[in-house]
């Protein structure tokens, strides 16, 4: 079974923190995705990486950045959190770079900026 | 632009009978559909998926059925279950890039 584990469930951080969230695939992928959902909104995608140290933009990436070192790994960080990043963040992998298949999610992270 | 939408926010049937939901795609290129289901405080967990090659699907109690004619996405469950109550989205790969588009979900309530 494909495992995606994220570092924490739930994270409370003040504004002007700098976050970072973890992201750690089992099976080898090379897709990698962070999202967040919001009600009403659905998931919109942030960041993906399709390789080790590879990164392309998403639909929201303001206030985001990613780091992708290894290949198991990718990671999200917020440079400076703000109220309007508080959300549900979700991580998903798929597997083979540049085929748009099924992606596997983590259990998310429930991040509140006071 | 191209979007992924779902007829009905919420759905409620009771136990043992069927449940349907629904989800409409726009973007003619699309050939690969998922559907997720969404338990509360979890990340979506993959049930089923198709291929536009195919119109229809069978798991395990569940059912999808595409209609490409009419841009059509269905996730039929049979004998809904207490256990079945979720939000379940679809997805689909129209969009260039390696991002799938997610619809916003259906929210299904099992009643006993």
């Amino acid at each position: 079974d494909v495992k995606v584990t994220q570092s924490s469930r739930y994270l409370v951080k003040r504004t002007g923190e700098k976050v970072f969230l973890e992201c750690v695939q089992d099976m080898d992928h090379e897709n990698m995705f962070w999202y967040r959902q919001d009600p009403g909104l659905g998931l919109r995608l942030i960041y993906f990486s399709y390789d080790v140290k590879m990164k392309e933009k998403g639909d929201i990436p303001e206030g985001y950045s990613v780091s992708r070192e290894k290949k198991e790994r990718f990671s999200l960080i917020l440079e400076s959190a703000s109220t309007n990043q508080t959300s549900m963040y979700l991580c998903a992998s798929s597997g083979k770079a540049g085929k748009r298949e099924t992606q596997y999610f983590g259990p998310g992270t429930r991040l509140l900026v006071l | 632009g191209e979007s992924v939408g779902l007829h009905l926010p919420t759905l409620s049937v009771q136990e043992g009978d069927n449940s349907i939901i629904n989800c409409a795609y726009s973007n003619s290129a699309s050939d690969y559909f998922i559907w997720y289901k969404q338990e509360s405080g979890k990340g979506p967990q993959f049930i089923i998926d198709i291929r536009s090659n195919m119109d229809k699907r069978q798991g395990q109690r569940v059912t999808v059925l595409l209609n490409k004619t009419v841009k059509h996405l269905s996730l039929q469950i049979a004998a809904t279950q207490p256990g079945d109550s979720a939000v379940y989205f679809c997805a689909e790969n129209g969009n260039s890039g390696y991002a799938l588009n997610f619809g916003k979900g259906t929210s299904l309530l099992v009643t006993p």
